[in-house]
This record gives C-alpha cells, structure tokens and sequence, in this order.
C-alpha cells in the first residue's frame, strides 16, 4: 500500500511571510497524482493544487507552489505572503491511476497558524 | 458551497442504533466517495460508487454499507454503533471514474455515538 508521511504536525508563520510544509511518500509506481488539500476550522475539504507525476514542471496557483522531487518521492507545497485565512489543517495526498492505489490516500496533516 | 451536499451536518446517537448519512453529488458528477476522518486514524477511504455500481472498497467495516441511487445520491447506513465510530464523514465526488483531478468534498456529517 501506498503511504503518505507529513512529519511536521504543526507549523506557524507570520503573515505576508513565506512557508514551506513537507510530505514524503512511498510508491512503486511510476504515473500518479499529487494533490494538497486545506481543511480550514469550518473542516471543508478544499484542493488547493495537484500535480502530475509525469509532468516535470511544479505547478503553481497563486500563491501556493509545489516542489516536486520524483526521485526523492518529495512533494511539498510553498506559500507565499501568507494570509490570516490560510491559517487551516493541510493534507498531502496520492493517487494512482489503476489498481488498489486508485483513490485518494491522505497523510495525517500538519496544522498551519498564520499570525497577525 | 462546493456543490457536494450532505445531511445532517450533525448526528448524535446512542451505541447500538443505526444511522444513514446523505450525500448528493455536485452535478453532472458521476463517481461518489465515502471517507471517515478521526483524531487517531485521520482520513481513511471507505467506500467508491461510479454511476450506481460499486468501484473500490476501502477499510470500511461489515457493519457499514453504502449505495448509490439512479439520481446518483449516496447513502452511508451505519449499524450497531460503538463509541469508536465517533467521527466525521465526508463524502466526496468527481466527473470521471477516477477523480484523477481531484475530488470535491463536502462539508461532512459530524457524529457522535454515546
């Protein structure tokens, strides 16, 4: 089974500054799915970004940017100029295309406080 | 709003009773995803429903079931509660089969057994 390991439970930063959360995960497989996820205190479930394991290029969506490192099996996500809203729980997460590996499996979240 | 709805956002219910959580799709999605989230085991799949047939199954217990209508709402049916059943369930959907750009989740059905 694959496996996800955020081993940072908390983090915090001041605002309009910048922070980087780690995730590491472990596969065999070549061709997948990177996602972060945000859980904000009203505990919705929002995509943040997604990246494609064939794709070289890290993906960007406004302020947040990823590091992908395929050979190191590293995925972590940057945010820059930090808002007081971005102040959630942030899931890493994987998927694979086919077989058992073909649904969302989550690691346990680092928690984010983004300080005035 | 995501477009993924779900009912009731809370439930609190006594060992041994059996609850059914709802969930209705954003529309036009087609594949339907049950997860449970806890304190200790965090996010753990349950359950995968694409268009009416079941698609994958995760660690969800004998006592849970689930199903996916023609309108394409899901039913979680959760039986002979124990405490350790306390959690927050979402449901999750996706256009594709795979959700491979990702899934939209809804806000969840708190419950809590006592």
């Amino acid at each position: 089974a694959q496996t996800v390991t955020q081993s940072q439970p908390e983090m915090s930063v001041q605002e309009a500054e910048t922070v980087t959360l780690s995730c590491t995960y472990d596969t065999s497989e070549s061709n997948y799915y990177l996602f972060w996820y945000k859980q904000p205190p009203s505990r919705q479930m929002i995509l943040v970004i997604r990246q494609e394991a064939y794709k070289q290029q890290n993906a960007t969506e406004n302020r947040f940017s990823v590091n992908f490192q395929k050979a190191a099996k590293s995925f972590s996500l940057k945010i820059s100029d930090s808002q007081l809203g971005d102040t959630a729980m942030y899931f890493c997460a994987f998927m694979a295309p086919t077989g058992a590996n073909s649904k969302l499996t989550f690691g346990k979240g680092i928690t984010l406080s983004v300080r005035p | 709003d995501s477009g993924v709805t779900q009912t009731p956002k809370h439930l609190i219910t006594a060992t041994g009773q059996r609850v059914t959580l709802r969930c209705s799709p954003r529309s036009g999605d087609l594949s339907v995803y049950w997860y449970q989230q806890s304190l200790d085991q965090g996010l753990q799949f349950l359950i995968q429903y694409y268009n009416g047939e079941e698609r994958a199954k995760g660690n969800i217990l004998e006592r849970f079931s689930a199903q996916q209508f023609p309108d394409l709402h899901s039913e979680l049916n959760l039986s002979s509660l124990e405490l350790g059943d306390s959690a927050l369930y979402f449901c999750a959907s996706s256009a594709d089969r795979g959700g491979y750009y990702g899934y939209t989740f809804g806000s969840g059905t708190r419950l809590t057994v006592v």
